[in-house]
Parts: structure tokens; sequence; C-alpha cells
């Protein structure tokens, strides 16, 4: 069965300073990789995805992910953090490619501290 | 492209009335929908999944009773909590796609307080 851990609930950086939120996942199928963010009482957004092909994703933000089936891991970077950065990050893997339900981890909430 | 809205965005009712919750995808037809839970600082929970003309599927452990979809339309998946209690209080989120492997689309939300 498919399954997500983020490792650390909460991460406080510096604006300017690199983001890195991490995300590993269990599948028993080449996943569909997701990242989302979520602003306080909203909906959730896609940051950017991976289905097949190059391995590291760019998204919307400034924001990309690296997928590495080796260390099944899918952690998010964003080179320069900005005040508008801090919310809900949510990893999320796809249980099956004919289903289109997703697994979602715990969520990972980003702190920007000018 | 890829809209979708939920109303209410917020609702107060008293215990033991419905409440309907409505998703809607604007600009494109939402073969599937799903409904997911969301309690306070926690991640999504998938309470169910809704294929236009047929019967939700449920997740484990969700009262189909008691959370009724209907799924009328490419473009409206309806929620209802019957008979709502204090602990059916939470924020209900909505997703739609296009087809099976599409990415899901969010709805903003709906925060539903049950006094």
């Amino acid at each position: 069965a498919q399954s997500v851990t983020q490792l650390g609930s909460h991460v406080s950086v510096s604006e300017g300073a690199l983001v890195l939120l991490r995300c590993n996942y269990s599948s028993s199928v080449p996943p569909y990789l997701f990242w989302y963010v979520q602003y306080p009482n909203q909906g959730l957004q896609l940051l950017l995805k991976y289905t097949t092909g190059a391995t590291l994703v760019k998204g919307i933000n400034g924001f990309e992910a690296e997928f590495k089936k080796s260390e099944t891991s899918f952690h998010l970077t964003k080179p320069s953090a900005h005040m508008s950065d801090a919310a809900e990050y949510f990893c999320a893997v796809s249980e099956a490619r004919n289903t289109g339900k997703l697994i979602f981890g715990q969520g990972t909430t980003l702190q920007v501290k000018p | 492209g890829a809209v979708v809205s939920q109303h209410p965005s917020r609702v107060i009712c008293k215990s033991g009335t419905s409440v309907k919750i409505e998703c809607r995808s604007l600009d494109f037809q939402a073969t599937t929908m799903f409904w997911y839970r969301q309690f306070p600082k926690q991640s999504l929970m998938l309470m169910a999944t809704s294929n236009e003309g047929s019967k939700a599927t449920y997740e484990q452990g969700v009262e189909k009773d008691k959370f009724l979809i209907n799924h009328a339309s490419l473009t409206l998946s309806t929620l209802t909590v019957t008979s709502a209690h204090p602990e059916d209080s939470s924020f209900y989120i909505c997703s739609a796609v296009r087809g099976a492997t599409d990415t899901q689309y969010f709805g903003p939300g709906t925060r539903l307080t049950v006094l």
C-alpha cells in the first residue's frame, strides 16, 4: 500500500534562506507524486507534480522537487524563502494510477522569519 | 483553468439539523470528485469518492448514511451532513479530476460549525 511520510511537522527558516521540506513515500507501483500548499482556511493549491520523465520538476512560486527512486524521496526546495511562502505544505502520492485517489502526508508548516 | 468552487464557505448550524455543501467544477467536466475532511493542524482525510451518475464509494469508517453524497452532473457534487452533531464540526474540502490520471483540483473548503 502507498504511504507518505513528511519529516518535520514544523520547519522555520529566515527570509532569503533555502527551503527544504522532506517527503518520503512508499509505493508498490511507479508513483505519481505531488506537492500541495494550503494557506489558512483555504483549499489546496498544486505546487508541482511528478508523473514520468524528468526527475527534477519545477513548479510555481520558485519551488522545485526531485524524484529520487533509489531514496524513495520527493523533497521540495526553494532557493530563497519569501514571507509569502509561510503556509502548510502537503506531499501526496497517488494510490493507484487508475483511481485518482491520493494519499497525503501529515503536512509540514513552514514558518518564514524576517 | 481547472477552478473548483464550494458553497457555502462557512456554515453554522444547530445540532440535529442537516447541512448541504456544494462542490462545482467551473470550467471543466469532472468525472470524479473527492470529499475530504480536515481537522485543525492535521492532514486531509479522504471520506468518499464520487463518480457522476453512480453511488459514492466511502472510505472505511465513514458513515454513508450520515454523509450523503450526490454527484448529479459532471460539474456538481453535494455532501449533506445529516443530523449534524458538534463532533461533525470540521473543514470539508472537495476536489475534482477530469480523468483518473489527472491532477486533483481542490475547492476552497467549507468550515462547518455545529452548535
